[in-house]
This record gives structure tokens, C-alpha cells and sequence, in this order.
């Protein structure tokens, strides 16, 4: 049962324009999201997150938006540029559960110069 | 990362042949993790510990078997190694436990032949 989801597997934007990674998720138990970046041969980096009491979260050209009743949490880049190319996490934590977090499978982006 | 190191960085082992995995940190974290990255996957938690001594099963804990003598050291054990154990193998470390300050190590990519 997958809890945290990504439908999209990879994503190709231009750069300069905007880009929407999209996570969904199943557990409501859920009450923090994170998005980490990966880098080929690196592990992953966090990158930007939010609780589950706001739907809105923005450092510099990321934004993060939540919306709870639909489950849904997005990531926004803009501008893109070539350096965002990466593999996206989408990864969910509940604080009434092991402390552990649980990822998504992850969306390519691609950003084209 | 500086604070989190993994050894191997790579390594190929046959069928049936037990392998050690090793994290280290310097971070004097309390929790560590090992997860690990397969293609449509993402990435899936295996064994944590929060403290020396103290672990616990992930997600995808079968086949694998963890310990954690001292705070710095996290090792990761296959007993006999099978094919399907072969990915990549992520460390991460927590102070906190909760959600946010994970640091990833850069990972050991591992082939059973």
C-alpha cells in the first residue's frame, strides 16, 4: 500500500518557466511533507517542507503547497533553471507514528536550456 | 556529507555471500536509518535505531539485520545475499527523530551476481 505517491515520473520544463511536481498521499495521519532533490551518485538533500497546519510554505524560488482536504501537496520552481535537474522526493511523516519518513518514488526533472 | 560517511561506495558480491554495509557519523546523532533506492520504487525504509543497542524494522526489513554497538556506527548486514538485494543503500541520521534535519549518506550501490 503505497502512502505517498507520485504519478508523474518524469517531468521536462524550459528554463525560465515554471515547474509542478504533484504528491498525493493516503494517510492522514500524515502531519509533515518534505520534498528532497537527489543528484546522480549523491543522497538526498532536503530541500524545502511544510506541517500540515499551514498550506503554504516559500524559500526563494521554491514554494510548497498543501492542501489537506484533497490530500495533496505540490512543489513549485520558478524560475527554472538547469542546476534543478534532479530526481524530486516527496517524503510524509506523522509524529504519531515511528519517526520514520516515508517516500514517494520520485519524479525526474528535466530542465531544458 | 562531511558528518555521515558509507562504506562501501560500491561493491559486487555473489549469491548466497553475507555483506556488511557500513555507516558512519560524527554528528553524535541519536537516530539512524538505512533505506534503500530501486527503480520504481523510491526509496523504502529497512531498519532504524534511535539509540545504541536499540532498532527497529522498516518497511522492507526482511533478508537484512542491523547493528548498532556504538552511536556512530550503523551496520547493515545480508546474511546471503540474493539478487534482489541489489540497489542502492542510503544511510541518513537524525538528531531529533521527528521530521525535519535528516542528512543522507552518499550512498553504497550494491550488485549480487
Amino acid at each position: 500500500d503505497q502512502q505517498v505517491k507520485q504519478n508523474s515520473p518524469s517531468l521536462s520544463v524550459q528554463e525560465g518557466r515554471i515547474s509542478i511536481l504533484n504528491c498525493d498521499y493516503t494517510n492522514s495521519m500524515f502531519d509533515y511533507f518534505l520534498w528532497y532533490k537527489k543528484y546522480p551518485a549523491e543522497g538526498p538533500t532536503f530541500l524545502i517542507s511544510i506541517s500540515s497546519i499551514k498550506d503554504k510554505n516559500e524559500d526563494g524560488r521554491f514554494t510548497v503547497f498543501l492542501n489537506k482536504s484533497a490530500k495533496h501537496l505540490s512543489l513549485h520552481i520558478v524560475p527554472s533553471q538547469p542546476g534543478d535537474s534532479a530526481v524530486y522526493f516527496c517524503a510524509a511523516y506523522s509524529g504519531a507514528g515511528s519517526y520514520q519518513l516515508t517516500f514517494g518514488k520520485g519524479t525526474k526533472l528535466s530542465v531544458i536550456p | 556529507d562531511a558528518g555521515i560517511t558509507q562504506s562501501p561506495r560500491h561493491k559486487v558480491t555473489e549469491t548466497g555471500t553475507p555483506v556488511t554495509l557500513r555507516c558512519h557519523q560524527t554528528e553524535n546523532h541519536r537516530y539512524m536509518y538505512w533505506y534503500r533506492q530501486d527503480p520504481g520504487h523510491g526509496l523504502r525504509l529497512i531498519h532504524y535505531s534511535y539509540g545504541v543497542k536499540d532498532t527497529d524494522k522498516g518497511e522492507v526489513s526482511d533478508g537484512y539485520s542491523v547493528s548498532r554497538s556504538k552511536t556512530e556506527d550503523f551496520l547493515l548486514t545480508l546474511e546471503s545475499a540474493t539478487s534482489s538485494q541489489t540497489s542502492v543503500y542510503f544511510c541518513a541520521i537524525s538528531g531529533t527523530g521527528g521530521p525535519g534535519g535528516y542528512t543522507f549518506g552518499s550512498g553504497t550501490r550494491l550488485t549480487v551476481v
